[in-house]
């Protein structure tokens, strides 16, 4: 059945450093892919999409380009603020029928 | 503002007792979900409904029951039949289209003694 791998955390980085969180996934079709992110105590809300190959979702300063060939969407930001603290999903929906299949999670600490 | 709520917050029960968690939208999708969050966990389906009046389990039901009655609407019940009950429930919708994503609301955090 479809699956997504995530890095497992915690990821703690210093603020302006560079993020990379991994993400892989295993779907029979073509299926959308996002990434969501969840504040302490809060629901998730959703950061970014894709919905094809080659497709590049961004919001807040945050990307990440669907790649069919390795069939990954790594989340990447180029400078993290503290304010980035959180649990990160990546997740993938196939067919209309199909539910959202959602990775572990990977909680960020950013140190001032 | 179109949104999902969830009501209450905080929710404490004594155990025994069945509760119903309400979550509620706006965004006149079709498709509703509840999932249960444990502490440093993921996230695991318990129901989901497609469409009023039908509704299917999810991989977790076991101990819960669920009414869609309306669009807007699709409460929770966890029963006394749930043997751990205490966790944070999340509510989501979708528009009914391959590929969409889902909106959550705010959750509710069960917990019970």
């Amino acid at each position: 059945g479809d699956s997504v791998t995530q890095m497992e955390g915690p990821v703690t980085l210093s603020e302006e450093a560079f993020l990379t969180i991994n993400c892989t996934y295993t779907a029979t079709g073509y299926p959308s892919l996002f990434w969501y992110v969840q504040y302490p105590g809060e629901g998730l809300q959703l950061l970014l999409k894709a919905t094809k190959a080659d497709d590049k979702g961004s919001n807040k300063g945050f990307e990440a380009t669907y790649r069919k060939e390795t069939t990954s969407f790594h989340l990447e930001k180029g400078s993290v603020q503290v304010s980035d603290s959180a649990v990160y999903f990546c997740a993938l929906r196939a067919g209309r029928d199909d539910k959202i299949i959602f990775g572990k999670g990977t909680r960020l600490h950013i140190l001032p | 503002d179109g949104g999902i709520t969830q009501s209450p917050k905080y929710l404490f029960r004594k155990e025994g007792q069945n509760v119903t968690l309400s979550c509620e939208q706006n965004l006149n999708h079709d498709a509703m979900y509840w999932y249960r969050q444990d502490p440093g966990q993921g996230l695991r389906l318990i129901y989901y409904s497609q469409i009023v009046n039908d509704f299917q389990k999810g991989d977790i039901a076991e101990g819960y029951s669920v009414s869609r009655e309306k669009k807007e609407s699709f409460p929770l019940t966890v029963t006394s039949a749930q043997k751990n009950p205490t966790a944070f429930y999340l509510c989501a919708s979708s528009i009914d289209r391959a590929g969409a994503e889902q909106y959550f609301g705010p959750g509710t955090r069960l917990t019970v003694t």
